[in-house]
C-alpha cells in the first residue's frame, strides 16, 4: 500500500526564518514519483517539483530546496528565508511508476508572519 | 496555453438535492482526477478518468458519480446531497500513462450544502 505522512499540521515562522516542511512515505515499489504542491488561500494547489525514485540528488530553485533520501523514505522541503507569499498549505504527494493515482499526504499548513 | 477550468465557481444547495461540477482539462491531457478537500483537511481523492473510463475510485459512497466525455471534459454528480458534502471539489488533469504526469489542478468548486 502507498501511504504519504506529514506530521507537520501546522507551522508558524517570522519571515526571513528557514523552515523544513518533513513528508514521509511508504511504498513497496521500487519505481516511484514524489511531488510537492502548494496550496495559497485562492484554493488551487500548484505544482512545485517532481523527483524520480531513482534519483537521489537534491535540487535547489531560488529559496526552495528539496532533500530526496531513499534511506529514510523522506521527501523534505526547505524554504531558506521565507517570505509573507509563502503563507499556505504544503502537499507532499507520492504516485506509482505506471499508474496515475497520486496519494496525497494531509498537507502542512505553513504560517509566515511579517 | 489555458489551465484546468471547473465551473461553476461556487455553488450552493440544499439537503437532498443533486449538483453536477464540470472540469475542463488542459489541451492534451486525457486524465482527469476529481479530489474533495472539506474544511481544513486534505485532499480526498475521488474519481480518476481516463479516455473515457473510470480508472479508479476513492473511498465514496455510490451517489458520488462522474463521467468523461469524448472530448475529455468530465462532469462530477452528487446525488442526495448532505450536510458533510460541503467543501471543495478539486478537478486535475494530466497525460495519460507515461513518465512525468504531474497533476494540474483547476480553481475548484466551492459547494455549500446548507
Amino acid at each position: 500500500a502507498q501511504k504519504v505522512t506529514q506530521a507537520q499540521t501546522e507551522i508558524s515562522v517570522v519571515e526571513k526564518e528557514d523552515v523544513t516542511l518533513d513528508c514521509v512515505y511508504e511504498t513497496r515499489d521500487t519505481t516511484y514519483y514524489l511531488f510537492w504542491y502548494k496550496q495559497p488561500p485562492s484554493g488551487e494547489l500548484v505544482f512545485l517539483i517532481r523527483r524520480n525514485s531513482f534519483d537521489e540528488q537534491n535540487e535547489i530553485s531560488g529559496r526552495y530546496s528539496w532533500n530526496f533520501q531513499k534511506s529514510t523514505s523522506s521527501f523534505n522541503f526547505t524554504i531558506t528565508a521565507s517570505q509573507v507569499v509563502d503563507s499556505a498549505v504544503y502537499f507532499c504527494a507520492l504516485r506509482r511508476y505506471n499508474f496515475n493515482k497520486f496519494y496525497f499526504g494531509s498537507g502542512t499548513k505553513l504560517n509566515v508572519k511579517p | 496555453e489555458a489551465g484546468v477550468t471547473q465551473s461553476p465557481t461556487h455553488l450552493i444547495k440544499t439537503r437532498g438535492q443533486q449538483v453536477t461540477l464540470r472540469c475542463s482539462p488542459i489541451s492534451g491531457h486525457t486524465s482527469v482526477y476529481w479530489y474533495q478537500q472539506a474544511l481544513g483537511l486534505g485532499l480526498q481523492f475521488l474519481l480518476w478518468y481516463d479516455e473515457g473510463e473510470e480508472r479508479n475510485r476513492g473511498n465514496f459512497p455510490p451517489r458520488f458519480s462522474g463521467r468523461q466525455f469524448p472530448n475529455y471534459s468530465s462532469e462530477l454528480n452528487v446525488n442526495a446531497l448532505e450536510l458533510e458534502d460541503s467543501a471543495l471539489y478539486l478537478c486535475a488533469s494530466s497525460y495519460r500513462q507515461g513518465r512525468y504526469n504531474e497533476q494540474f489542478f483547476g480553481p475548484g468548486t466551492r459547494l455549500t450544502v446548507l
